[in-house]
């Protein structure tokens, strides 16, 4: 099946700084791949859908200042923890529509931690 | 507005026990309907899709799931528990047709006793 590589897997930071986490798909092209985060022992919220090309869509309540989305390429797409601070730690999780178009295929995750 | 209910945040079952994980969705359009699972500290990984054809779907691991329309469910189902199978399991639904976002429900955990 398809392959969506996620890194780093696992980020400690200090409070204040910004965070970069990639989601690249590997075997396909994917025009629109979606940011998750996921608190502990919840379920996945979505926070916005990444459109390669174009702005991303976000979800209510998330704020775009804060996560910055840029999709630059079909097979690439960036999530940017800005000024992160401890309530920022959590589990992100992105995803990228395969060729069928209706299955998502899941990164393996980052945990960020911000101290 | 799509939505799904997963009853029960945990299930415990024996080794060898049937395995039986309750989805009920909501949606406005014919759904998609998928069943997820994770591992500790990993992404989802795909178990199985109806995506309406066959109302009985077959899956990875020995996983199966019924939709049923008339009682808006798509039930997860295994014969035999096995210890391999504890993990946190996710329904979701999406509107027909590609691209659309997913939504999930709340999970269920599930705990295999030797």
């Amino acid at each position: 099946g398809a392959v969506v590589s996620q890194h780093p897997s696992w980020v400690i930071c200090k409070s204040g700084t910004s965070v970069k986490i990639e989601c690249r798909s590997l075997d396909f092209q994917a025009t629109t791949m979606f940011w998750y985060r996921q608190f502990p022992k919840q379920s996945l919220m979505l926070m916005a859908t990444s459109n390669e090309g174009s702005k991303a869509t976000y979800e209510q309540g998330v704020e775009k200042d804060k996560f910055l989305i840029n999709h630059a390429s079909l097979t690439l797409s960036t999530l940017t923890v800005t000024s992160a601070h401890p309530e920022d730690s959590s589990f992100y999780i992105c995803s990228a529509h395969g060729r069928e178009g209706n299955i998502q295929y899941f990164g393996a995750g980052t945990r960020l931690s911000v101290l | 507005a799509q939505s799904v209910t997963q009853l029960g945040s945990h299930v415990s079952v024996s080794e060898g026990a049937l395995v039986l994980l309750r989805c009920n969705y909501s949606s406005s359009v014919p759904p998609y309907l998928f069943w997820y699972v994770q591992y500790p500290n990993q992404g989802l990984q795909l178990l199985l899709k109806y995506t309406s054809a066959a109302t009985l779907v077959k899956g990875i691991n020995g996983f199966e799931a019924e939709f049923k329309k008339s009682e808006t469910s798509f039930h997860l189902t295994k014969p035999s528990a096995h210890m391999s199978d504890a993990a946190e399991y996710f329904c979701a639904v999406s509107d027909s047709g590609g691209y659309q976002k997913v939504t999930f429900g709340t999970g269920t955990k599930l705990q295999v006793i030797p």
